[in-house]
């Protein structure tokens, strides 16, 4: 089992450009969460996925963001029209949907808009 | 609503002097709690949890309900200790994280 994998690890868009950021969960896993991380900030709720339903996507900002979590291949984080303030760490979790067990994080994917 | 509070975001504290990493939840149910670690550069990573009442890398964390609290300690700080440290509260199948606290332990 390779772990939550989350590519590319490094990305560069200009302003207004699409970001699509991918995360393949653990083997078994039907529950995906990104979170957004600021330089020198803490962990930011952004979704909560389950496959083919968005759960709760109360921490994601309601203009040029939107995530999926199809049947089949990654789970999707989508910026559209990027920003400066959009440069950021965004990791991905997956769990199995199990009560009591733990989450387990991607790598991050560090996107930076110049 | 805030589920999860870790009112420190920055802690800093000598080499070999106790150290203790707030949390604080809000939750009706029975809650399920969680440390996870993020070490320069690297994913986050789970250090402990509440249910399976082990001390990890010297880190114990007790759950009270009373004041619904898990804090962090480690009674003696080392320097590969610092970190970012998140608190998690798992309800159901959903996972809330507090902001963090970066500790940074000065040799």
């Amino acid at each position: 089992n390779a772990g939550v994998m989350q590519n590319p690890r490094h990305l560069v868009r200009r302003r207004g450009q699409e970001a699509r950021l991918r995360c393949s969960p653990m083997k078994g896993h039907s529950h995906v969460y990104w979170y957004r991380q600021l330089p020198e900030e803490g962990l930011k709720f952004m979704v909560y996925l389950q496959k083919e339903n968005i759960i709760d996507e109360s921490g994601m900002p309601k203009e040029r963001f939107s995530a999926e979590f199809p049947k089949e291949g990654p789970s999707i984080l989508r910026i559209q029209q990027v920003v400066r303030g959009d440069s950021a760490a965004y990791f991905c979790a997956s769990q199995t949907g199990r009560v009591d067990t733990e989450a387990f994080f991607g790598q991050g994917t560090r996107l930076t808009v110049v | 609503a805030q589920r999860v509070t870790q009112p420190e975001k920055l802690l800093s504290v000598f080499k070999g002097a106790p150290v203790e990493l707030k949390c604080n939840y809000s939750y009706s149910g029975s809650p399920e709690l969680f440390w996870y670690v993020q070490y320069s550069r690297q994913r986050l990573q789970l250090l402990l949890r509440h249910i399976s009442r082990e001390s990890i890398k010297g880190f114990t964390a007790d759950l009270n309900k009373g004041e619904t609290s898990f804090h962090l300690k480690k009674p003696f700080a080392q320097e590969e200790d610092s970190a970012m440290y998140y608190c998690a509260l798992l309800t159901g199948n959903q996972f809330y994280f507090g902001t963090g606290t970066s500790l940074t332990v000065i040799p």
